[in-house]
């Protein structure tokens, strides 16, 4: 079974720039989720999906980060523009429905400069 | 509000020693608790989970946690240290039956010498 996939795996960018994170999930995992983890911090979530709709962006910083999954799979994270305290590990999860555990993709390290 | 302290940032053992990572959670609904394991620059791997059934609970690679009500705790050990343990560990909660994402405590990192 193939996990969760995400590209890219860095990235480098300077301040007020955008950039975009896609994340494949592992097939039939209704459930998505997108954390931040700032270095020396546990991922904290960003915003969470079931299918395509949106179940949690409570703590998505929507002035400037955006997240859409459409067909209920593939989903993409952007943030324009980016702010020096973006930088930070972008950590996609999928889960599947009735089950517990969430699967996590190796990550996006993104460095604003 | 749920939230997980992790005591130590860092943990630093002998190879063949006792591992021994703290956690302490507040929830004000029984919680669903899992430890992750996160090694340098991947994504992080599912050790073990607690979800109501037996309070002792074992996992991968001879990790066990025990989930103690009455401390609010849910320690992760293993017996005999292994070089290959070294890695970041994160105390995560949930409480699935709002529909809720993990919390995670700020991870502790385990350092085994030889």
């Amino acid at each position: 079974e193939a996990g969760v996939a995400q590209s890219p795996r860095y990235k480098i960018i300077e301040k007020r720039q955008s950039v975009a994170f896609w994340c494949n999930p592992i097939s039939g995992h209704a459930t998505l989720y997108w954390y931040q983890q700032i270095l020396g911090q546990g991922p904290k979530l960003l915003i969470q999906f079931q299918n395509n709709g949106v179940v949690d962006d409570s703590q998505l910083p929507k002035d400037r980060f955006s997240a859409e999954r459409l067909k209920g799979v593939d989903s993409t994270l952007k943030i324009q523009p980016a702010k020096l305290e973006d930088s930070a590990v972008y950590l996609c999860a999928s889960r599947y429905q009735g089950f517990d555990e969430q699967y996590f993709g190796p990550g996006t390290r993104l460095t604003v400069t | 509000a749920q939230s997980v302290t992790q005591l130590g940032s860092h943990v630093s053992v002998s190879e063949g020693a006792l591992v021994l990572l703290r956690c302490n959670y507040s929830s004000s609904v029984p919680p669903y608790l899992f430890w992750y394991v996160q090694y340098p620059n991947q994504g992080l791997q599912l050790l073990l989970k607690y979800t109501s059934a037996a309070t002792l609970v074992k996992g991968i690679n001879g990790f066990e946690a025990e989930f103690k009500k009455s401390e609010t705790s849910f320690h992760l050990t293993k017996p005999s240290a292994h070089m290959s343990d070294a890695a970041e560990y994160f105390c995560a909660v949930s409480d699935y039956s709002a529909g809720t994402a993990l919390i995670f405590g700020k991870g502790t990192t385990l350092s085994v010498s030889s």
